[in-house]
């Protein structure tokens, strides 16, 4: 069974440039949550998304914005990007959203912007 | 609003010393309670979980207990390992429909053999 898969592992940008970020879900979920991950701090929850529809949003502006897809992928993009942006992005899947049902993170995209 | 809050680190010890991470929540209804680990370089994994008052969760030697009277849910380990070293997170979830994770600031935890 292969895990929480993201793409790229890595990623420098420019402020003001546009960044996507993508996340394979663990086979059999159709739930995907997104965290920031600033250095030395605690993950923030960005958004969630449940059956391709967005299911709870954190303090995150407009610019953050995600997609799922049928098969239960998906993908964060930020637009304009600001210093503040850098960060680890954690993507997390789940069977379902509910506490009962754990999520599993991937290892996470690290973007640094410049 | 809801939050967590842990003992700032990084907490120093032995190898076979006693562990004790501090974490009190402050939360809406009743939510359940975790426990996350992050290795250098890696993503988070679950570590123990509970989901109702005076549940205790425990795996790989941690436990802790979920006390609803002090809003707290302390981890603790008899005897810490050199591999146990890492970054620990204490977090909740089942506060609203998304079931989001909301975490602590997280602690450090060396161990030295």
């Amino acid at each position: 069974e292969t895990g929480v898969t993201q793409s790229p592992t890595h990623l420098i940008k420019t402020r003001g440039q546009q960044v996507t970020l993508r996340c394979s879900s663990q086979s059999g979920h159709n739930t995907v949550s997104w965290y920031q991950q600033a250095l030395g701090q605690g993950p923030q929850f960005i958004f969630q998304y449940y059956r391709e529809e967005e299911n709870g949003r954190g303090n995150f502006p407009p610019r953050f914005s995600g997609l799922q897809f049928p098969n239960y992928s998906s993908e964060l993009n930020v637009n304009a990007l600001e210093l503040d942006d850098s960060a680890l992005y954690l993507c997390a899947s789940s069977l379902d959203p509910g506490s009962s049902y754990e999520q599993y993170f991937g290892p996470g995209t690290r973007l640094t912007v410049t | 609003g809801n939050s967590v809050t842990q003992m700032e680190g990084p907490v120093t010890l032995s190898e076979e010393a006693f562990l004790t991470i501090n974490c009190t929540y402050t939360a809406t209804g009743y939510p359940s309670l975790f426990w996350y680990v992050q290795y250098p370089g890696e993503g988070l994994q679950l570590l123990l979980k509970a989901t109702k008052a005076d549940d205790k969760g425990s795996n790989k030697g941690f436990e802790a207990t979920y006390r609803k009277e002090t809003t707290s849910f302390h981890l603790e380990k008899g005897s810490v390992q050199v591999s146990d070293s890492a970054v620990y997170f204490c977090a909740l979830s089942g506060v609203d429909s998304s079931y989001k994770l909301i975490f602590g600031s997280g602690t450090r935890l060396l161990v030295r053999p």
